[in-house]
């Protein structure tokens, strides 16, 4: 089961911030937050991760809350592009015996960019 | 360009088939991985290798068989005893190591008729 939990749904006018949130409050110490997006009926494409620390890079910005249980995902510039189903994952860590650095999706959030 | 490629985009076959899907990759990864999505539902790994030579079931690996001969090719076959194959198959491949993201190719849809 994912470990994640988020709203099905979002919508957002072009040219505003996405603020997609994800709560998951199970998270354990060692466990990074992976944000990947999926266009229809494409392979996901990576976003960010992190920790515990806010992340950004040239396609969105990662918040994570101190007690680590929440974040959001943050696409500042939304274009109609971005139209797609965001996943939220808490990382099975590689490497080792019976790690796998599998990806548990779940059903993730729909985003959908409005002109 | 490096990346990764599937084919076919799209494949259809008779029930009690075998049919095996391609997944080729030029990023020198070591890790690669298969998992299968159904209409509106997040994805399940199906099977995944960390090296050559080697490779492990993942959550959902009756019906299926895969090999892994060279690092750059990670063929997945479906087989007859895959009870519902219909659906979209995505390969990924990734950097051995901890925390490293994967890079997924366009995906394979599978029609059974």
């Amino acid at each position: 089961d994912a470990k994640t939990t988020q709203p099905p749904s979002m919508d957002c006018a072009e040219g505003r911030a996405a603020n997609l949130p994800c709560n998951h409050s199970t998270i354990s110490g060692n466990e990074y937050v992976y944000w990947y997006r999926q266009i229809h009926s494409q392979g996901p494409q990576y976003i960010i991760h992190g920790l515990k620390n806010n992340e950004t890079n040239e396609m969105a910005s990662l918040i994570i809350t101190e007690d680590r249980k929440s974040s959001t995902l943050i696409l500042p510039h939304a274009t109609l592009r971005d139209t797609a189903v965001y996943y939220c994952i808490v990382r099975v860590p590689s490497g080792g015996s019976g790690n796998t650095g599998k990806l548990i999706f779940g059903q993730g959030t729909t985003l959908q960019v409005k002109p | 360009d490096g990346g990764i490629t599937q084919s076919p985009k799209y494949l259809f076959r008779k029930e009690g088939q075998n049919v095996t899907l391609s997944c080729e990759q030029n990023l020198n990864h070591d890790a690669m991985y298969w998992y299968r999505q159904d209409p509106g539902q997040g994805l399940r790994l199906i099977y995944y290798s960390q090296i050559v030579n080697d490779f492990q079931k993942g959550d959902i690996a009756e019906g299926y068989s895969v090999s892994r001969e060279k690092k750059e090719s990670f063929p997945l076959t479906v087989t007859s005893a895959q009870k519902n194959p219909t659906a979209f198959y995505l390969c990924a491949s990734s950097i051995a190591g901890i925390y490293n993201e994967q890079f997924f190719g366009p995906g394979t849809r599978l029609t059974v008729l």
